[in-house]
């Protein structure tokens, strides 16, 4: 079964708008981590901002926040004020289990986010 | 501030050689993870290593082997490379003290001709 769910395969957004990512997740797992990876057309992979399932409040990271409803299990990104900076595929990923050996993340599958001037 | 170090950046080697990747964590992470990105597609886990000892596998060919060293380097070794082997294979590392976030290198491109 999927565990990470992005149903946005590609994104248009105006330059300093700002723009919400989608990401479901499923696990039983009561203790688990959620990222958000930023994946530009050079290929490297940029830890954006993490959420943890305890966590009381949402994450936030300069531009980059994240809304977390556990209820609901989503984790979706928020973008504020885009820039052309950041078209590039962004990824989430989950961590089952509160740390420790079962570190390993999975990640949906991306999507694709195009800011237009 | 340090990040991970991976090398080589890119890498072309034709079918059934074998090819070594290196990985060089941040320093005083304590566990390094090898995930596999095929075009278009997003990064499998491979596998990890806490404080050197392998902690986790996925889906890891047996042509491949890795281990971290006393340094805490670690390396990803291929053999009878086919080619389905090219891909974007990246490094990570994590420590406890940061929530175990992962932290990822540049990544190492192969290319099997």
């Amino acid at each position: 079964a999927q565990k990470i769910t992005q149903t946005q395969p590609g994104m248009f957004v105006q330059e300093k708008e700002a723009v919400t990512l989608d990401c479901t997740y499923d696990t039983s797992d009561p203790s688990y981590g959620l990222f958000w990876y930023k994946q530009p057309s050079s290929g490297e992979m940029i830890f954006l901002i993490y959420q943890g399932s305890y966590d009381q409040q949402n994450a936030t990271e300069g531009r980059y926040s994240l809304n977390f409803q556990k209820a609901r299990k989503s984790a979706n990104l928020v973008i504020s004020a885009s820039q052309l900076g950041d078209s590039a595929m962004y990824f989430c990923a989950m961590r089952e289990g509160g740390g420790g050996a079962t570190n390993k993340l999975i990640f949906g599958t991306g999507t694709l986010l195009a800011v237009q001037p | 501030a340090a990040g991970v170090i991976q090398s080589p950046r890119h890498l072309i080697k034709e079918k059934r050689e074998t090819a070594t990747l290196k990985c060089y964590p941040i320093p005083r992470h304590d566990t390094v993870y090898w995930y596999q990105q095929g075009p278009g597609q997003d990064p499998q886990f491979l596998i990890s290593f806490y404080e050197k000892m392998q902690s986790d596998k996925g889906s890891i060919p047996d042509r491949f082997s890795a281990q971290q060293f006393s340094d805490y380097h670690s390396e990803l070794n291929m053999s009878s490379l086919e080619l389905g082997d090219s891909a974007l294979y990246f490094c990570a590392s994590s420590s406890q003290g940061s929530h175990y976030e992962q932290y990822f290198g540049p990544g190492t491109r192969l290319t099997v001709t």
